[in-house]
């Protein structure tokens, strides 16, 4: 069966320190991978997606960045954090090209920028 | 491009009361239709879908959703709350691009 696996699960760190946060897919190969984040009292927003190694779309401009080393595995990163990328970060992946598969998420990454 | 109107932020109900998850959405293709559930600190859970075939879905827990095409709606209900169904419930829509698009989410508070 497909797991997905992500963490820390809860993280604090300064202003102006690096992230970086770590997602893998086991059990499938190929899929479509997805940052979100979640603001306090807002929604999901899309960060970035990838439909393969070292293809990356972003979805929105920021103080972020993604990679996809390997098929499996999809990274979010900040070379310098800000107090505004505080949020709840949730992983997920899509089994390409069957439009009638959802998405699975991880449990999510609670960061707290200090 | 396709969106996803949830109508209401958040729904208060007592326990043992019925409840009604507002999803509208604006596309002009076929759609394949989802609702998720986000317990607090966790990520999203498929609670149920909608593809093809019967307009009206159910989940295992109660929950139940039907496609209304010519309204464009694709609204939640359960007859019955639980204090255990307070969660954060996200409506999506998924076309033939692959990608879903979520609403902005509704938070349903069950209260004793």
């Amino acid at each position: 069966s497909q797991t997905i696996h992500q963490w820390p699960a809860t993280l604090v760190q300064p202003v102006g320190s690096p992230l970086s946060l770590e997602c893998t897919v086991e059990g499938t190969s190929n899929p479509n991978l997805y940052w979100y984040r979640q603001a306090a009292g807002r929604g999901l927003q899309l960060l970035f997606y990838s439909v393969g190694i070292g293809q990356i779309s972003s979805e929105v401009p920021q103080n972020l960045s993604a990679s996809r080393p390997q098929d499996r595995q999809f990274i979010l990163s900040s070379k310098k954090l800000l107090l505004s990328d505080s949020g709840f970060y949730l992983c997920a992946w899509s089994k390409a090209a069957l439009y009638d598969y959802g998405y699975t998420f991880g449990s999510g990454t609670r960061l707290t920028v200090v | 491009a396709q969106s996803v109107t949830q109508l209401d932020s958040q729904v208060p109900v007592f326990e043992e009361a019925p409840v009604e998850l507002r999803c509208n959405y604006s596309s002009s293709v076929s759609v394949y239709l989802f609702w998720y559930v986000q317990y607090p600190n966790q990520g999203l859970q498929l609670l149920l879908k909608y593809l093809s075939g019967s307009t009206l879905v159910e989940s295992i827990n109660g929950f139940e959703a039907e496609f209304n095409k010519s309204q464009t709606s694709f609204h939640l209900r359960k007859p019955s709350v639980h204090i255990s169904d307070t969660a954060e419930y996200f409506c999506a829509v998924k076309n033939a691009g692959n990608m879903l698009t979520f609403g902005g989410g509704t938070r349903l508070m069950v209260k004793p």
